[in-house]
């Protein structure tokens, strides 16, 4: 089974800050990587396919990246309403990581 | 605009089955493929079950396979998730998801639309 494993756990930032989360398969996924934000009591929502690939609508600070086994996600300038768990999910067996938690400083 | 309406959820006995469903507006039902998704309160994400637009494909992970049947009923726009031999720590809100191809390629999809979850509890 592919395994996710997202780094760090979770963090507290500022807002305006640039905030980098890390997603490492244990095995070569090529691109076939989501990520997904979900607020407290509320169901997940994607924000990017395709490891690098914006969903319509998501603001254009989220970015993503890489290939193979380690994809990251990127917040250029971090905003109050990031305030959030990130997961990655592969698609193969459609794995989740176990998340990241953020949290405005 | 898209809506996954849940229902189905409660407390029931380890062993004891329940069966939850989804009912879906917005779209054309037939034509995507659905899947299950099972989070314990304050845990992350598991994936649970899938099923094909056309229902011949039907994919379960480990946890619940042989205890799980998913199901579509395109008549009613409606997914079901069948959940025999209820165990313990099948305890979780279950969201149903909507599969998003975004090419024809078999791993090229994502979940873009969420049903409101619905809560299960396997206690004696």
């Amino acid at each position: 089974d592919i395994q996710l494993a997202q780094s760090p756990s979770s963090l507290s930032a500022a807002v305006g800050d640039r905030v980098t989360i890390t997603c490492r398969a244990s095995q070569s996924i090529g691109r076939f990587l989501n990520w997904y934000q979900q607020k407290p009591g509320k169901a997940p929502e994607v924000l990017m396919y395709a490891a690098s690939t914006l969903q319509g609508g998501v603001p254009s600070r989220f970015s993503g990246s890489g290939s193979e086994t380690d994809f990251t996600l990127t917040i250029s300038s971090l905003q109050p309403e990031d305030s959030a768990t990130y997961y990655c999910q592969e698609t193969y067996r459609r794995t989740f990581g176990q998340g990241t938690k953020v949290e405005i400083k | 605009q898209v809506q996954l309406v849940q229902s189905g959820g409660g407390v029931v006995q380890p062993g004891r089955s329940l069966r939850l469903s989804c009912t879906a507006s917005g779209f054309t039902f037939s034509h995507f493929g659905m899947h299950w998704v099972r989070q314990v309160p304050g845990k992350g994400l598991e994936w649970v079950a899938f099923i094909s637009y056309d229902g011949s494909l039907k994919y379960f992970g480990d946890s619940v396979k042989g205890r799980f049947t998913i199901s579509r009923d395109d008549s009613k726009n409606t997914l079901f998730l069948q959940m025999d031999s209820l165990r313990t720590e099948d305890t979780a809100l279950y969201y149903c998801a909507k599969d998003r191809p975004y090419t024809s390629g078999w791993y090229e999809y994502f979940f873009d639309h969420w049903g409101q979850g619905t809560l299960v509890t396997v206690s004696s």
